[in-house]
């Protein structure tokens, strides 16, 4: 499975859109781009997920770039609840295998 | 809304003794994965379950750690004897399946401290 590099920190202000990159240059064809998040003292949480096309749910968007090697995670309007570490892991159908890697910590400030 | 359950949350114990941890999947999940966290880094997987059998146990330390899911719902994992390096987050996921997208629930997690 492709591996990804995501900053390791990152502040937004409160109401402000954070947008959180992730990089996958190796990623092949068949694999998805998938969206965790941690706040601390619980287990991830799902965000999003995406093959090839922008992805929005209730919780966020998912940008992917045209020849698929990085993403951006948006959340549009982030409250404080939103500090958590954010994890960007590739995979195919079976996340379970993926490598989740140290994720970004993003810190909400009012 | 449907959760991962385990027990017990919080665990101390010191070396050489055994431990063990259980989970509870959201009922139906035929996928079952248990994560292990060390503090600072993403979590690792231990073991892989789809129902009551093993899909993939390739980083599970199999010299003292043991899984398993015999009526392919809830499971365990075990470790005897514990290091002082097995001190981390204990987490358990499942999914409706695999072969399609889903994405994984995770339950609370157990910590464990070896002293």
């Amino acid at each position: 499975d492709a591996k990804t590099t995501q900053p390791t920190s990152m502040d937004c202000a409160e109401g402000r859109a954070a947008n959180l990159p992730c990089n996958h240059s190796t990623i092949s064809g068949n694999e998805y781009v998938y969206w965790y998040r941690q706040i601390h003292s619980q287990g991830p949480q799902y965000i999003i997920h995406g093959l090839k096309n922008n992805e929005t749910n209730e919780m966020a968007s998912l940008i992917i770039t045209e020849d698929r090697k990085s993403s951006t995670l948006i959340l549009p309007h982030a409250t404080l609840r939103d500090t958590a570490v954010y994890y960007c892991i590739v995979g195919g159908t079976n996340a379970g295998k993926s490598t989740f890697g140290d994720g970004t910590t993003l810190t909400v400030k009012p | 809304e449907a959760e991962v359950a385990q027990s017990p949350r919080y665990k101390i114990t010191e070396k050489s003794q055994a431990v063990a941890f259980w989970c509870d999947p959201i009922s139906g999940h035929a996928t079952l994965y248990w994560y292990r966290q060390i503090l600072g880094q993403g979590p690792e997987l231990l073991v892989q379950f789809q129902d009551e059998s093993v899909v993939d146990d390739s980083q599970l330390p199999k010299d003292r750690f043991s899984a398993e899911r015999l009526k392919g719902v809830d499971s365990t994992l075990k470790i005897q004897p514990a290091e002082l390096g097995d001190s981390a987050m204990y987490l358990c996921a499942s999914t409706l399946t695999t072969g399609r997208v889903n994405e994984q629930f995770f339950g609370p997690g157990t910590r464990l401290t070896v002293l």
